[in-house]
């Protein structure tokens, strides 16, 4: 069964940093780009950050440039996203999910998510 | 930026009526557009790529239609399953953007 698990979220202040990962199985996992989507509470979804298969390209939304940063581990079937000076506008359910076909960079396999806040 | 804009942002129906989405795009994305279908407490889940290829195991009730800047996603005969918030996303342009979704309701 394909799967992604995603871990590591929780409560952190503003300013703060903390470290998301996922988990993959399933799949080949270093055949297939992969991304991060946000929701904040009560909103829309919103694409973070995308990463090549073998991680030398990486795209990341404006509002998160220069304090995130997503990276992955083939041998471990992981991806992470680091998230540093993290802010109230943050907070949000994060998504780890697959794109579904090279250069198509529609997601066809979701995780449950993960829940970050920030809050003082 | 594509800036993607869904309508309505709330659909009213009945089951087995008949559901028409619609997805506009500030600019040509082809047919680099899909649809998502997310359910309260729940990931979302991949309808349509490609403007209207149905995802594996998607029912052939859902439907895409569209290519350039007017995108269409129906549902031919409502289920009680398919009341949901309904995305869709353009993949044609860096950053990648989602629609603000449109709920279908009873």
């Amino acid at each position: 069964e394909v799967q992604l698990v995603e871990s590591g979220g929780g409560l952190v202040q503003p300013g703060g940093s903390l470290r998301l990962s996922c988990a993959a199985s399933g799949f080949t996992f270093n055949t297939y780009w992969m991304s991060w989507v946000r929701q904040a509470p009560g909103r829309g979804l919103e694409w973070v950050a995308n990463i090549r298969q073998d991680g030398s390209e990486q795209y990341y939304v404006d509002s998160v440039k220069g304090r995130f940063t997503i990276s992955r581990d083939n041998a471990k079937n992981a991806l992470y996203l680091q998230m540093s000076s993290l802010r109230v506008e943050d907070t949000a359910v994060y998504y780890c999910a697959r794109i579904g076909r090279i250069y198509q960079y529609y997601m066809d396999v979701w995780g449950k998510g993960t829940t970050v806040s920030v809050s003082s | 930026e594509v800036v993607v804009t869904q309508s309505p942002a709330t659909l009213s129906l009945s089951p087995g009526e008949r559901a028409t989405l619609s997805c506009r795009a500030s600019r040509s994305v082809l047919s680099n557009v899909a649809w998502y279908q997310q359910k309260p407490g729940q990931a979302p889940r991949l309808l349509i790529y490609g403007a209207s290829t149905r995802a594996t195991g998607i029912p052939a009730r859902f439907s895409g239609s569209g290519s350039g800047t007017e995108f269409t996603l129906t549902i031919s005969s409502l289920q009680s399953e398919d009341f949901a918030v309904y995305y869709c996303q353009q993949y044609n342009n860096w950053p990648l953007t989602f629609g603000g979704g449109t709920k279908v309701e009873i």
